[in-house]
């Protein structure tokens, strides 16, 4: 079965830093990815997603995520962090080994920024 | 177009008792999904439904129970309610499940806890 691994269940960067989060899936077929962010008392929000062709992928808020098949990764950066980026990103992939395509979501990673 | 509809925001019942949440997706979407989030377990897969008819569903006890409605609209039940059931409960639809790529939007959830 397919499984989503976040390392880093919580990061602190300084404001104005990378944004690195790290997200790596287990499956020989690439799957479809996605990224997710979930402000406070809010659901999920579409960042990206990478289906099929360029694997460099880029999403909304200045955020963009690479695919690198031959490390299984699907790691989100962003250049420069803002206060706004506060909050939880959930990595995600569509899977249909079961015979109809399923999301399985990663942990979480809270992103923290400091001033 | 009106994004994912979860009613109530906030729900307080006492154990034993039970509860229903409703969802109104996305208009269109067919494919409705719903997912149980806590602190500790992140998100858990509930189910997922499909021109009324469930298509998956999670590991979760007989207790949890849905439906969804010719209008696409879905409801969760959750009876005898436990203190482990306080939880985001989140709704999300999807325009094409058959579609691996086709992402989930998710509502703003509905925060039930029981005392």
């Amino acid at each position: 079965a397919q499984s989503v691994t976040q390392l880093g269940s919580h990061v602190s960067v300084s404001e104005g830093a990378l944004v690195l989060l790290r997200c790596n899936y287990s499956s020989s077929v690439p799957p479809y990815l996605f990224w997710y962010v979930q402000y406070p008392n809010q659901g999920l929000q579409l960042l990206l997603k990478y289906t099929t062709g360029a694997t460099l992928v880029k999403g909304i808020n200045g955020f963009e995520a690479e695919f690198k098949k031959s490390e299984t990764s699907f790691h989100l950066t962003k250049p420069s962090a803002h206060m706004s980026d506060a909050a939880e990103y959930f990595c995600a992939v569509s899977d249909a080994t079961s015979g109809t395509y399923k999301y399985i979501f990663g942990t979480g990673t809270r992103l923290k920024v400091l001033a | 177009k009106a994004g994912v509809t979860q009613t109530p925001r906030y729900l307080i019942k006492t154990r034993g008792q039970q509860v229903t949440l409703s969802c109104s997706p996305i208009s269109g979407h067919r494919s409705v999904s719903w997912y149980q989030q806590t602190p500790g377990q992140g998100l858990q897969f509930l189910f997922e439904y499909f021109s009324e008819t469930q298509r998956n569903k999670g590991n979760f006890p007989g207790r949890f129970s849905g439906r969804q409605f010719s209008n696409s609209r879905s409801e969760m039940n959750v009876s005898t309610l436990e203190l482990g059931d306080s939880a985001l409960y989140l709704c999300a639809s999807s325009l094409a499940p058959d579609r691996g790529d086709s992402p989930l939007h998710f509502g703003n959830g509905t925060r039930l806890t029981v005392t």
